[in-house]
């Protein structure tokens, strides 16, 4: 089945510690991004990318940090530097342009201990 | 800066109602315009992409319009049913609203 995974879907790290959010997508899709979730908000994007080894930053990508080694794959990492990190992350995926319809994978939950 | 607002923050209706949600953006130079539903929890589920060059898109029970020199969009839903009950988001151009949080009564 084609689509986009995410994991995990829970994850809590300590205060300090940088954490790593993974996102896989089978659709083929050139374009990838992230986006950020807090209660009762819509969701604020972090970063994105169009092509393999290179992504551009999105409204609020301060504290955070992505590559894009692999067309598959575009990974999150959440440094110490994010002074409030506890949010629902959401990655997604289209093809190009960017703005054409994006499919999104089912989310991890961060919680900073 | 593209932004996105979404009225009402909240519905509540009886089933079988037909509702409408509104979604307002202050740029009118868009690509798309994008509708999705959330369950709580949960990613986002695409509804309905309207593109800049189209004036509405339908898929079943829903029809979006997009009025571009007004920087409006609706989400018409006939018929509710409970199971319709979900977050509602649209976006324009990488940039979302808060959504409309929909109940529908049986």
């Amino acid at each position: 089945d084609g689509g986009i995974t995410q994991s995990p879907k829970y994850l809590f790290r300590k205060e300090g510690q940088n954490v790593t959010l993974s996102c896989e997508q089978n659709l083929n899709h050139d374009a990838m991004y992230w986006y950020r979730q807090d209660p009762g908000q819509g969701l604020r994007l972090i970063y994105y990318s169009q092509i393999v080894n290179d992504f551009q930053k999105g409204d609020i990508a301060e504290g955070y940090s992505v590559s894009r080694e692999k067309k598959e794959s575009f990974p999150l990492t959440v440094t110490s530097a994010q002074k409030n990190p506890t949010a629902f992350y959401l990655c997604a995926s289209s093809s190009l342009p960017s703005y054409n319809e994006q499919f999104f994978g089912p989310g991890t939950r961060l919680t900073v201990l | 800066k593209q932004e996105v607002t979404q009225i009402p923050a909240a519905l509540s209706v009886p089933e079988g109602e037909n509702l409408v949600l509104n979604c307002s953006f202050t740029d009118s130079a868009i690509y798309n315009l994008q509708w999705f539903r959330q369950d709580p929890g949960k990613g986002l589920t695409s509804l309905l992409l309207i593109q800049s060059s189209q004036r509405e898109q339908t898929s079943g029970r829903l029809n979006a319009s997009l009025d571009k020199s007004s920087g409006r969009s609706t989400l018409y839903i006939a018929a509710s049913q409970p199971g319709d009950s979900a977050t509602y988001l649209c976006a324009v151009n990488m940039r979302f609203g808060a959504g409309t949080r929909l109940t529908v009564k049986p």
